[in-house]
């Protein structure tokens, strides 16, 4: 079974605080991919990475950075947490879709990490 | 502009009744389409997913959903609902393009 693992179910931090979340994946997938949850709004794309050291920026980057230095590892990065940053956040991945690179396939979750800003 | 509807917030239903969750896109190019579930506190798992073929799919835990180009839709049903059906429902669209999810359909299932 493919298994997508995040670091922290749960965090607490501070205002100002630098916060990495932590996500890997052990199927050899080309894509990952890091998504905010909120009620109401559903998921979100922050961040995604296609293939090692290649980030894009999803739908909502402001406020975070991403770090892809191995295949398997996706990292989310909070420079100066806010409190509007509280969130369930929802790492995945997948291989590349059927058009190849760039391209996205079947998403496979990790169980998220919900972080609160204080 | 490409969108997934779920226009059921929160649907309540008897335990074995039959269910259906509702899905609406909007999408320039042919879909790939998806249902994923999200028990409480834990991450998202694929029910099923339509790429091409046969337009009503089976999944797993005894659900299944219809693609009807037509009515730009993908509802997901099941005929008999169990109590661990309950849970949060996603509808997804995507092709060559990022993933687009819809809000979510939370079900609750009364004994």
């Amino acid at each position: 079974d493919v298994k997508v693992t995040q670091s922290s179910r749960y965090l607490v931090k501070r205002t100002g605080e630098k916060v990495f979340l932590e996500c890997v994946q052990d199927m050899d997938h080309e894509n990952m991919f890091w998504y905010r949850q909120d009620p109401g709004l559903g998921l979100r794309l922050i961040y995604f990475s296609y293939d090692v050291k290649m980030k894009e920026k999803g739908d909502i980057p402001e406020g975070y950075s991403v770090s892809r230095e191995k295949k398997e590892r996706f990292s989310l990065i909070l420079e100066s947490a806010s409190t509007n940053q509280t969130s369930m956040y929802l790492c995945a991945s997948s291989f590349y879709g059927v058009a190849g690179p760039g391209t996205y396939g079947e998403l496979f979750f990790g169980e998220g990490s919900r972080l609160t800003v204080l | 502009a490409q969108s997934v509807t779920q226009p059921d917030i929160h649907i309540t239903v008897s335990e074995g009744a039959s269910l259906e969750l509702r899905c609406n896109y909007s999408y320039g190019a042919t879909p790939y389409l998806f249902w994923y579930v999200q028990s409480p506190g834990q991450g998202l798992q694929l029910l099923l997913k339509y790429f091409s073929g046969d337009t009503l799919v089976q999944g797993i835990k005894g659900f299944e959903a219809e693609f009807k180009r037509s009515q730009s839709s993908f509802n997901l049903r099941k005929p008999s609902v169990h109590w661990s059906d309950a849970a949060e429902y996603f509808c997804a669209v995507g092709n060559t393009d990022k993933l687009i999810f819809g809000t979510g359909t939370r079900l609750q299932v009364f004994p």
